[in-house]
């Protein structure tokens, strides 16, 4: 079955510390990977993606995901987190050929000053 | 670029009433996508456009949601009779193709 498991639901940091959090897959076939952040009354905005290529991506706001293959992973991390990351993250799955999304349950980021 | 534009951003109405939500996609988006996010859990798909076809209703609860996409733009997601259990945020998504999806702000709908 095609499923995304986001293992922490929430999580505190304090401003300037790293980050990751955990994101997991299930997908049958070769998978395209996604992260998204939501802020509070917001909806979803894009952080980054993994199709192909280098496994290390970059996106938006100094986050980056590893895609790794063998541990069926994606983990988001981001070196030194700002009080304007506090929101909820969500890493989701597609594929070749289809582009329905599986959305993780979430995991809420909150950061101490 | 606009992005993705949706109202109304809120609404609270009594159970057993209707509500309707409006989408208009990025421009030149063919496909566009119906979530629904409850409280505490990740979007799940409701219905899918491919231009003004239907892809995907498969999790749609057809006895009370209808959605239509005229002229293959804008669309329109309908709740009637609403439940409590409709409480949740509505978000539209478009997609030029290739796997990238793009969402709205959402319109969230509280069922009392």
């Amino acid at each position: 079955a095609q499923s995304v498991t986001q293992p922490d639901i929430h999580i505190t940091v304090s401003e300037g510390a790293s980050l990751e959090l955990r994101c997991n897959y299930s997908y049958g076939a070769t998978p395209y990977l996604f992260w998204y952040v939501q802020s509070p009354g917001q909806g979803l905005q894009l952080l980054l993606k993994y199709f192909s290529g280098d496994t290390l991506v970059q996106g938006i706001k100094g986050f980056e995901a590893e895609f790794k293959r063998s541990q069926s992973s994606f983990n988001l991390r981001k070196p030194s987190v700002h009080w304007s990351d506090a929101a909820e993250y969500f890493c989701a799955v597609g594929g070749v050929g289809t582009d329905k999304l599986i959305f993780g349950t979430g995991t809420r980021l909150q950061v101490f000053p | 670029e606009a992005g993705v534009a949706q109202s109304p951003r809120y609404k609270i109405i009594e159970k057993r009433q209707s509500v309707a939500f409006w989408c208009n996609p990025i421009s030149g988006h063919a496909t566009l996508y119906w979530y629904q996010q409850i409280l505490g859990q990740g979007p799940k798909l409701l219905i899918q456009f491919q231009n003004n076809g239907v892809v995907d209703d498969s999790q749609l609860p057809k006895d009370r949601f209808s959605a239509e996409r005229l002229k293959g733009v804008d669309s329109t997601l309908k709740i009637q009779p609403a439940k409590l259990e409709d409480s949740a945020v509505y978000l539209c998504a478009s997609s030029p193709s290739g796997n990238t999806i793009y969402f709205g702000e959402g319109s969230w709908l509280t069922v009392v």
